[in-house]
């Protein structure tokens, strides 16, 4: 059974609009996640977490909200770039301290120049 | 500044055959962890090490092998490798052994089984 849940394969947006992708999780121990972004052959690389303490945290164009009654994390991008075309996968922790990291599977992301 | 360093970049083999893939990272964490991307399957756990002598399953682990000998070094064995085991695999490490921070990731090693 998915624990971490990305239901939209991909998404295109406009150079200069706002991407927003989402992420749902099931497991109400998960109090960690994060957003990884990574480029054809590749590996994946951090882009930004927050804590189940927190509903949102900002990093530059990025920021994560976080609705813990509702198991629902999302990442917006703004203003979304061309070098933001990657595929982003959601990722979550925090199972009674458990060291295990997963991950959904992954939305594709196209920005449009 | 190496980071996490995953060799070899690619390898075919045939069913049956055996092989390491080989994972070292130059950041002294204590964290080394394998993964597998596999199309629409996301990423998912193989084996994953919190110290040099210790390592536990994931959530895929079944025709893998994993030893950690040193705090460097994580190497992933196959055993007797199966079609099903063609997937790119990535290395991943972090320091600590309390989750707290993002996974540093290797280029990965993408593998075919004929």
């Amino acid at each position: 059974d998915q624990q971490v849940k990305q239901n939209s394969p991909s998404l295109s947006v406009q150079e200069g609009r706002i991407s927003i992708l989402n992420c749902d999780y099931t497991n109400s121990m998960f109090d960690y996640f994060l957003w990884y972004k990574k480029y054809p052959a590749e590996g994946p690389t951090f882009l930004i977490s927050i804590s189940s303490i927190k509903d949102k945290n900002e990093d530059g164009r990025f920021t994560v909200f976080l609705n813990k009654s509702a198991k629902h994390l999302s990442l917006h991008i703004v203003p979304s770039q061309p070098g933001d075309s990657a595929v982003y996968f959601c990722a979550a922790s925090g199972m009674g301290g458990s060291e295990k990291l997963v991950f959904g599977k992954g939305t594709k992301l196209t920005v449009n120049p | 500044n190496a980071g996490v360093t995953q060799t070899p970049k690619f390898q075919v083999l045939k069913t049956g055959q055996s092989m390491t893939l080989q994972c070292a990272q130059d950041m002294n964490h204590e964290y080394m962890s394998w993964y597998r991307q596999d199309p629409g399957m996301g990423l998912r756990l193989i084996h994953y090490s919190v110290g040099a002598g210790i390592t536990d399953q994931g959530e895929v682990p079944n025709g893998y092998n994993v030893s950690r000998s040193t705090t460097e070094d994580f190497p992933l064995r196959l055993l007797s490798a199966a079609p099903s085991q063609t997937s790119v695999y990535f290395c991943a490490s972090r320091p600590g052994t309390r989750y707290s921070g993002e996974l540093f990731f290797g280029e990965g090693s993408r593998l075919t089984v004929l």
